[in-house]
């Protein structure tokens, strides 16, 4: 079975701060995906990330992927009451799993 | 293009009874998903088309559950009968295929009192 362990579960912050959110998969897909969910909203791709070591920013979002393929993170710089929502980490093959998601709050 | 469309957006019904879920994939897209959310389990992918071909169904939780695509435009979940547990909201997703990005639907959320 394939899994996407995410941590923490829950993050409530100030706004201002800094913060990272991981993500550890128990195989190797294709692909790993970051989307983030807001209420009422269907998931939406953030970013894809594909080879070992790779490094991508969007705007004060920072995502990497570890050399082995299987861990991830996301670091936010200066969270703003925006960032708020759901952040499910997935990885892609010709199906796509997703783990349980950090449920992200920034507070004004 | 509209994006994934899903209908209805809300549904409650009784226990015991069927429910039918719809879902309209994104023109051009080879691949279709159907999941399932809840606070204590997550998304859950409960089966995917290839060119409207069950490939896996591997997640679908019991007998009760069916899905279908019967062209490319258009595909269902049905539950039947319905019980309690299956309250969630579900989502239809679509991508060309391969692991590229999954388009969603905004969801149903289905109440079965």
């Amino acid at each position: 079975t394939q899994l996407l362990e995410q941590s923490p579960q829950f993050l409530s912050i100030q706004e201002g701060e800094n913060l990272t959110v991981y993500c550890n998969s128990s195989s190797v897909f294709s692909s790993l995906q970051w989307y983030r969910q807001e209420p009422g909203e269907g998931p939406v791709l953030l970013v894809t990330v594909v080879t070992g070591g790779e490094v991508k920013k969007l705007k004060r979002l920072t995502f990497q992927f570890g050399d082995a393929r299987k861990d991830s993170s996301l670091h936010i710089t200066a969270a703003q009451p925006g960032d708020t929502g759901l952040y499910l980490c997935a990885g892609a093959d010709d199906k796509i799993i997703f783990g349980k998601g950090t449920r992200l709050h920034i507070l004004p | 293009d509209a994006g994934v469309i899903q209908s209805p957006r809300h549904e409650v019904t009784e226990m015991g009874q069927e429910v039918t879920l719809r879902c309209k994939p994104i023109s051009g897209h080879n691949s279709l998903f159907w999941y399932r959310q809840t606070m204590m389990r997550g998304l859950e992918l409960l089966i995917y088309f290839n060119n409207n071909v069950p490939i896996d169904d591997s997640g679908m939780p019991e007998d009760r559950f069916s899905a279908k695509m019967p062209n490319a435009s258009f595909s269902t979940l049905k539950i039947q009968p319905s019980e309690p547990r299956d309250s969630a909201v579900y989502f239809c997703a679509s991508n060309p295929g391969g692991y590229t990005e999954a388009f969603f639907g905004q969801g149903t959320r289905l109440t079965v009192v």
